[in-house]
């Protein structure tokens, strides 16, 4: 069974530009979170989506935002960049109940010039 | 307000020595999930263990083993005769009850380094 998949890797930005991130869930799970780590402030909840609504929301600006679309797969975006936005952005899925564990990807980094 | 506090934030043993990383929580629910990941520097989280609020029983798996006591509202975690491929950050992270709200709260992580 294929893990939860995120793509790039990697990304580089320069402040003002926007980005978009993608996320694959594992096949069958209909919630996919998102979350930021930084050093600083360590993993933070961003946003939980759930059958293309979004159910829970971090205490994050509005430059954050996210979609799910119909298979589950889920894009972030982010965008008038800053510098302090430099993270890991970590995705996880899971079958949609707040006890069922997480499943995480490897994340994207993202580091903003 | 839910909290993660994980007060070790970096911890060194030599390979084989066991080790105990400690989570306290607080959340104001009397229904919650615990749970334990693993981030090796590959950046991913790897879950390891879950508990609920309602199960106190203490678990072996392997070399790893869990103590979860409400009393003092903690969640902690052992490795037994460690072996390099350990080391990595271990995060602590609490889930109250409330269909609809996949929210984790992560502790700030231990970083566990087992050396050879």
């Amino acid at each position: 069974k294929a893990g939860v998949t995120q793509t790039p890797r990697y990304l580089i930005k320069t402040r003002g530009q926007q980005v978009t991130l993608s996320c694959s869930p594992i096949s069958g799970h209909r919630s996919v979170s998102w979350y930021q780590q930084t050093p600083g402030q360590g993993l933070q909840f961003l946003f939980e989506y759930f059958s293309e609504t979004q159910r829970n929301k971090g205490n994050f600006p509005g430059r954050f935002s996210g979609r799910q679309f119909s298979n589950s797969r889920s894009e972030m975006n982010v965008s008038t960049l800053e510098l302090g936005d430099s993270a890991l952005y970590l995705c996880a899925s899971s079958q949609g109940q707040w006890n069922q564990p997480q499943h995480f990807g490897d994340g994207t980094r993202l580091s903003i010039l | 307000a839910q909290k993660v506090t994980q007060a070790q934030t970096e911890i060194s043993v030599v390979e084989k020595e066991d080790v105990t990383l400690d989570c306290v929580y607080e959340t104001r629910d009397t229904t919650y999930y615990l749970f334990w990941y693993k981030q090796p520097p590959s950046g991913e989280l790897v879950f390891l263990i879950r508990r609920n609020s309602f199960d106190e029983q203490n678990e072996i798996s392997g070399r790893y083993s869990w103590n979860f006591q409400k009393s003092t509202s903690s969640f902690n975690f052992t490795i037994t005769a460690s072996q390099v491929v350990d080391s990595a950050v271990y995060f602590c992270a609490l889930s109250e009850a409330n269909f609809g709200n996949e929210k984790l709260t992560f502790g700030t992580g231990t970083r566990l380094t087992i050396i050879p």
